[in-house]
């Protein structure tokens, strides 16, 4: 079963545009993962966060985590052509390693 | 370095045929695990082997079932297959606890 929804579901911006997708979860985590894939095929990791971290960045990317909500947000900052794909949220609990994921962004940067 | 790579890419069996998927980590990878995406959904855990040890299972049937060999490399089995089980079937690899790194993926579509 899913985790938890990410929203929105479909996302449409212009290039050079931010944008910004939403997870939400269920149960206590270990930490919360997001990946990318483009057209159906392998996911890429792009960033972790762990469960005592509220915010991390990488090159454009800036993620951060609420545990009192469970909820956390991916904003892609300046976006490119390149950005569109499907961006997924995982959880991993405390004592396994299995990557729970959510339903999925679908994202689309109109050049 | 290559990789997570597997084989088949696509595949079309029908109903009741029985399939083998394979996956080969990214060398030092001791950790394999798979997943099922369903079209327009998130991965869902199947399976997890880490030395040749089962080390987690999702909400699957016993018509799936998986091993991994001496050097890593890894098998998923499906019996009786059903429409169901139309998807894209994915490896991932890690190191003992790390992130996960997905393979392309294998398509099968069950007629």
């Amino acid at each position: 079963s899913q985790q938890g929804e990410e929203d929105p579901q479909a996302l449409s911006i212009q290039e050079g545009e931010n944008a910004t997708m939403n997870c939400s979860y269920k149960t206590s985590i270990n930490n919360l993962q997001w990946y990318r894939q483009n057209s159906g095929r392998g996911l890429v990791h792009l960033i972790l966060i762990r469960s005592n971290e509220r915010e991390k960045h990488s090159g454009r990317l800036r993620v951060t985590l609420d545990t009192s909500k469970k909820s956390s947000s991916l904003l892609i900052t300046a976006s490119r052509a390149a950005d569109t794909a499907s961006y997924f949220c995982a959880t991993v609990n405390f004592g396994n390693e299995k990557l729970t994921f959510g339903t999925g962004t679908r994202l689309t940067i109109i050049p | 370095d290559a990789g997570v790579t597997q084989s088949p890419t696509h595949l079309i069996k029908t109903r009741g045929q029985q399939v083998t998927l394979r996956c080969s980590p990214i060398s030092g990878h001791k950790s394999v695990s798979w997943y099922q995406q369903v079209l327009g959904q998130g991965p869902q855990f199947i399976f997890q082997y880490y030395e040749k040890e089962e080390r987690g299972r999702g909400n699957f049937p016993d018509r799936f079932s998986a091993r991994q060999f001496p050097n890593y490399s890894s098998e998923l089995n499906v019996n009786a297959l059903l429409l169901g089980d139309s998807a894209l079937y994915l490896c991932a690899s890690s190191l003992a606890s790390g992130t996960a790194n997905f393979g392309p993926g294998t398509r099968l579509l069950v007629l």
